[in-house]
């Protein structure tokens, strides 16, 4: 059971605009942004957002992220079948002095 | 081009020990904090350990502390995780990843694919 808490899965159809939601606490989303990284499975991990709501140079527009109290969401706006991956988000905790990440979201494009 | 090549990894009897390596090349080792990241079977990604890049600062998940020593030979561009008392929940594929700058514990610009490692007997 992680302590950031996604939906283990989502889903949406080609165009559409999904969003993965990610839960903590104070010590953690709280008081620290986020990041998203993106899992092919089989391939390495990739960094999608940081600073909660920041691209890196590559990442499309589609991908954007926000972060309101303890809450964090990651929107996915023009749904490409490309995108089908595993999602996670992580961050900072303050009280365990580490580094945590949700338990991941499996995104279906159907 | 960055890249990171995890190597150690192997089968190992629980109660074992194992060294795992990460090459990198491509950019100022010593300027970026690393990690490992793992995820065993079926599961998510789980972050186990973070030095910074100068080795002054390191970072455990409880569910390791004590069991795992995370190193670096910023000389050799070289990042190593010693892992005693093997157990089987540690069975993984283990990831080196990157850190944007030498503070940076969790963001990661770029990740290895991984060593894997089977704890059994």
């Amino acid at each position: 059971q992680s302590v950031l808490t996604q939906p283990p899965s989502a889903s949406g159809t080609p165009g559409q605009r999904v969003t993965i939601s990610c839960s903590g606490s104070r010590s953690n989303i709280g008081g620290n942004t986020i990041n998203w990284y993106q899992h092919l499975p089989g391939t390495a991990p990739k960094l999608l957002i940081h600073s909660t709501n920041e691209r890196p140079p590559g990442v499309p527009d589609r991908f954007s992220g926000s972060k309101s109290g303890t809450a964090a969401s990651l929107a996915i706006s023009g749904l490409q079948s490309e995108d089908e991956a595993d999602y996670y988000c992580a961050t900072w905790d303050d009280s365990l002095k580490g580094v945590l990440f949700g338990g991941g979201t499996k995104l279906t494009v159907l | 081009e960055v890249q990171l090549l995890e190597s150690g990894g192997g089968l190992v009897q629980p109660g074992g020990s194992l060294r795992l390596s990460c090459a990198a090349s491509g950019f100022t080792f010593s300027s970026s904090a690393m990690s490992w990241v793992r995820q065993s079977p079926g599961k998510g990604l789980e972050w186990v350990s973070t030095i910074s890049g100068s080795a002054i600062r390191t970072f455990y998940a409880d569910s390791v502390k004590g069991r795992l020593t995370i190193s670096r030979d910023n000389s050799k561009n070289t990042l190593y995780l010693q892992i005693n008392s093997l157990r089987a929940e540690d069975t993984a594929l283990y990831h080196c990843a990157k850190g944007v700058h030498s503070s940076s514990w969790y963001t990661y610009d770029s990740w290895g694919q991984g060593t894997l490692v089977t704890v059994s007997s």
